[in-house]
């Protein structure tokens, strides 16, 4: 079965630094989603990508944060200088079309330290 | 805007009994639901969803879940839970008319399932 691939599944960075946050969504799949989930907290929606180009983003997506899909295949999530606020699991979706589920991936847990 | 609401933190079940978790949304318009499970250090799995039709809707795993317009809520349900549905399960609501690009799911807080053998 098709499935939403996450790396690293665990990344550990200090404050300050970038991180690039990979995802290969679902091959026939046109829609992309990055959600974050803080400790214990709701899962939360950062930004959507359709048609190489961001179709919505939340406010917690400031100008810290960036989304490429350099080939056919990757979607990734940059942060320019991590916070310690940045610390959660971050999630990449993606859907066929924008009525259909989302998939999920199985997160990259990113620690800020 | 859109919300979604999960009133309880914590649901206990004997296995064997049926299982409900209990969901409410607020959107503007016509809903698209949707519900997903988490097991520990896991991502989110897709379990079912409400976009039209028909209001009772069937999912993976033997759950179903009920969309009912007038109370706005959207239940999941199953007959007789087992002790591997013990998991964090999710409510989520789009709002596919609240403007361009609404493509964004809005989750509740979830609600952990412990079944008990």
């Amino acid at each position: 079965e098709p499935e939403v691939t996450q790396t690293p599944s665990h990344q550990v960075t200090q404050m300050g630094q970038e991180v690039i946050l990979r995802c290969v969504p679902i091959s026939n799949h046109l829609y992309f989603y990055w959600y974050r989930q803080i400790l214990g907290q709701k899962v939360e929606f950062l930004v959507s990508f359709y048609n190489n180009e961001i179709s919505e983003k939340s406010e917690i997506f400031d100008d810290q944060f960036s989304v490429e899909r350099p080939d056919g295949s990757n979607f990734t999530l940059k942060i320019r200088s991590t916070k310690l606020e940045d610390s959660a699991m971050y999630f990449c979706a993606s859907s066929e079309y924008s009525n259909t589920e989302a998939f999920f991936g199985q997160g990259t847990r990113l620690t800020v330290v | 805007a859109q919300s979604v609401a999960q009133p309880e933190d914590q649901v206990n079940v004997a296995e064997g009994n049926p299982l409900t978790v209990k969901c409410t949304y607020s959107v503007s318009g016509n809903p698209y639901l949707f519900w997903y499970v988490q097991y520990p250090n896991r991502g989110l799995q897709f379990l079912l969803k409400y976009i039209t039709g028909d209001n009772l809707v069937k999912g993976s795993y033997g759950f179903e879940a009920e969309f009912n317009k007038s109370q706005t809520s959207f239940h999941l349900k199953k007959p007789s839970a087992l002790v591997s549905d013990s998991a964090l399960y999710f409510c989520a609501v789009r709002d596919p008319y609240s403007g361009a690009g609404s493509y964004q799911l809005t989750f509740g807080k979830g609600t952990k399932l412990s079944v008990i053998p």
